[in-house]
Parts: structure tokens; C-alpha cells; sequence
């Protein structure tokens, strides 16, 4: 069964610093996998996604995320945190053979000033 | 940007009642999920559909039903709500292949007293 594991619940980075939010995923077979971000009473809005290809991929708000099939991982980055970045973000996976989409538990990116 | 709208964004309502939540999107996509999201952020499936008069349970167990009678139109209906629905409701569209993502509507917030 596939799964999506997003290590640290809150993340917490200084106004400039570099954003780092993990993500592995398990899977049988080569996934689809999406990051995406909601901001507080609002639904979820897709980042980026990697389906085939390129293996860095690049999303909106400067964010990018690569992925490393030999480690299983889809961590998204941005160099410069900036306080609009402070929000929920979910990792998602889903295999070839479904359409449903599985999201990690989530991690809370606090930005300080 | 997603055209996928959910009524109503917040309900408050007592045990024993029954009630609906709207979802309707105009992309025409013919996948259409309701996905359970806890307080400390979790999402879970718990209804999908690939089509008119097609309606499959999620991976979470729920007590709510759907139908899909029309493409954009994807109800949701708790027929004797309790105060263990509560919880964010969150509506999800898709078209094309596996690595289309997910367009999400802005929610429902349900609270049963």
C-alpha cells in the first residue's frame, strides 16, 4: 500500500532563512507526487507537481521540490522564507493506477520575523 | 483559477439532524472526492467518484453518503449528524490522467452540538 510520511508536524524558520519540508512516500510503482499549501480557512491549493521527466520540479511562490527515487523523497525547498509562506503544507502521492490521492499527516511552517 | 464551490463554509447544528453539504465545480472534470479533514490538519478520503452514478467509499471509514446524478454536482448527506462529525469537509476535482492534481473547493466547516 502506498503511503506519505512528512517528517516534523511545525517547522519553524527565520524571515530569509531557507525552507526545507520533508516528504517520503512508499510505492510499489512510480508515483504522481504534489505538494500543496492552505492558508488558514481555505482549501488546498497545489504548489507543484512531478508526473514524469524532470526531477526538479518548480512551483509557484518560489517554491521547488525534487524528486529522489532512490530515496524514496519529494522534500520541497524554497531559499528565502517569507512570512506570506507561513501556512499548512501536504505532500501527496498517488500511483499510476488510481486516481485517489493520499496526503501526508502535514507540516505547519512557521515563519518569524 | 479552480472554480469548485462548497456551501455552506460553515454549519452549526444539532445532533440527530440531517444535512447536505453542497459541492458543484464547472471544469466539467469527471472525478470528483470528499476528503475529512481532522483539527490537527490530517486528510482522509472518505468518498470518490469517476463518473455519473458512480460512487466508491474512501480509505476512512465514514457515515455520510454521496451521489452523483450530475457531472458537477457532488453532494454529500449525513443523515442523523453527531458530534463526531465534526469536522472540515473538503470537496476535490480532477480530469485528465493520473498526474492531473486535485482543484479543492474552500470547505465546510461542520460542528454538531
Amino acid at each position: 500500500a502506498q503511503s506519505v510520511t512528512q517528517l516534523g508536524s511545525h517547522v519553524s524558520v527565520s524571515e530569509g532563512a531557507l525552507v526545507l519540508l520533508r516528504c517520503n512516500y512508499s510505492s510499489s510503482v512510480p508515483p504522481y507526487l504534489f505538494w500543496y499549501v492552505q492558508y488558514p480557512n481555505q482549501g488546498l491549493q497545489l504548489l507543484l507537481k512531478y508526473t514524469t521527466g524532470a526531477t526538479l520540479v518548480k512551483g509557484i511562490n518560489g517554491f521547488e521540490a525534487e524528486f529522489k527515487k532512490s530515496e524514496t523523497s519529494f522534500h520541497l525547498t524554497k531559499p528565502s522564507a517569507h512570512m506570506s509562506d507561513a501556512a499548512e503544507y501536504f505532500c501527496a502521492v498517488r500511483m499510476d493506477s488510481s486516481y485517489k490521492l493520499i496526503f501526508g499527516s502535514g507540516t505547519r511552517l512557521l515563519v518569524r520575523p | 483559477e479552480a472554480d469548485i464551490y462548497q456551501t455552506p463554509r460553515y454549519l452549526v447544528i444539532g445532533t440527530g439532524k440531517k444535512i447536505t453539504l453542497e459541492c458543484s465545480q464547472t471544469m466539467g472534470h469527471d472525478k470528483m472526492y470528499w476528503y475529512q479533514q481532522d483539527p490537527g490538519m490530517e486528510l482522509h478520503l472518505i468518498h470518490y467518484s469517476y463518473g455519473v452514478n458512480s460512487t466508491e467509499k474512501g480509505d476512512l471509514s465514514s457515515e455520510s453518503t454521496v451521489s452523483r446524478i450530475r457531472t458537477e454536482h457532488f453532494p454529500l448527506t449525513l443523515e442523523s449528524a453527531r458530534p463526531s462529525h465534526t469536522s472540515q469537509y473538503l470537496c476535490a476535482s480532477s480530469g485528465g490522467q493520473g498526474g492531473s492534481p486535485l482543484h479543492f473547493g474552500n470547505g465546510t466547516r461542520l460542528t454538531v452540538t
